[in-house]
């Protein structure tokens, strides 16, 4: 149980195009979810967090024009990186928390975005 | 704010026992996670942490001091696969986010 998956799993995208990553919850629901960020050799950075019928609360620095986040089901949040630049390039990973378990996060596989 | 410190590498002998420490300064504690995540993918859950004291399960155990702000990761009977990164991570604060150490990337030798 507890599983979260991505797509696309891999993507590249040219200069000034837009990008949707999609981040769903499989066997539960998730009344939040949260999307990170980790260039190499890096840890991971929260951007937002993603609250099921609401408005997102992004993270100081993160630009909430530029990263997109809808979650309009309790099964699926997506992050649209909107005229992505090749410092966007990075591994986007989501986690869901299950409405039943407010402590536990469940990591989804990440998506690798290229921006060339 | 939440400030959390990990060595950035560790080295061990395969068989071997390792410990990888965190300390961590937060407004706020709801528990403190370790996951492991190998290059490339998403970091996979390890332990939790709520409540002062060791937890053990198999190879792997965790230990809280909250009033120390520290916590610790042991590794018994160390195999090549345990060669990954090591993340401390505290949640705290409202909507119980999960802030990240820098992390601890692991080499297991021969």
């Amino acid at each position: 149980g507890a599983v979260v998956s991505q797509h696309p799993s891999r993507v590249i995208c040219k200069s000034g195009t837009s990008v949707k990553i999609e981040c769903r919850s499989l066997d539960f629901q998730a009344t939040t979810m949260f999307w990170y960020r980790q260039f190499p050799k890096q840890s991971l950075m929260l951007m937002a967090t993603s609250n099921e019928g609401s408005k997102a609360t992004y993270e100081q620095g993160v630009e909430k024009d530029k990263f997109l986040i809808n979650h309009a089901s309790l099964t699926l949040s997506t992050l649209t990186v909107t005229s992505a630049h090749p410092e966007d390039s990075s591994f986007y990973i989501c986690s869901a928390r299950d409405r039943t378990s407010p402590y536990e996060q469940y990591f989804g596989p990440g998506t690798r975005l290229t921006v060339t | 704010g939440q400030n959390i410190d990990q060595p950035t590498e560790m080295t061990a002998t395969e068989g071997a026992i390792v410990q990888i420490n965190c300390t961590y300064q937060t407004s706020g504690f709801n528990g403190l996670f370790w996951y492991q995540q190998h290059a490339g993918e998403a970091p996979t859950f390890l332990s939790y942490n709520v409540l002062d004291g060791l937890e053990e399960k198999g190879r792997f155990s965790s230990f809280l001091s909250r009033s120390k702000g520290y916590s610790y990761l042991l590794l018994k009977e160390l195999q090549m696969k345990d060669s990954a990164s090591y993340l401390c991570a505290v949640m705290g604060g409202t909507a119980s986010k999960l802030t990240f150490g820098t992390g601890t990337r692991l080499q297991v030798t021969l």
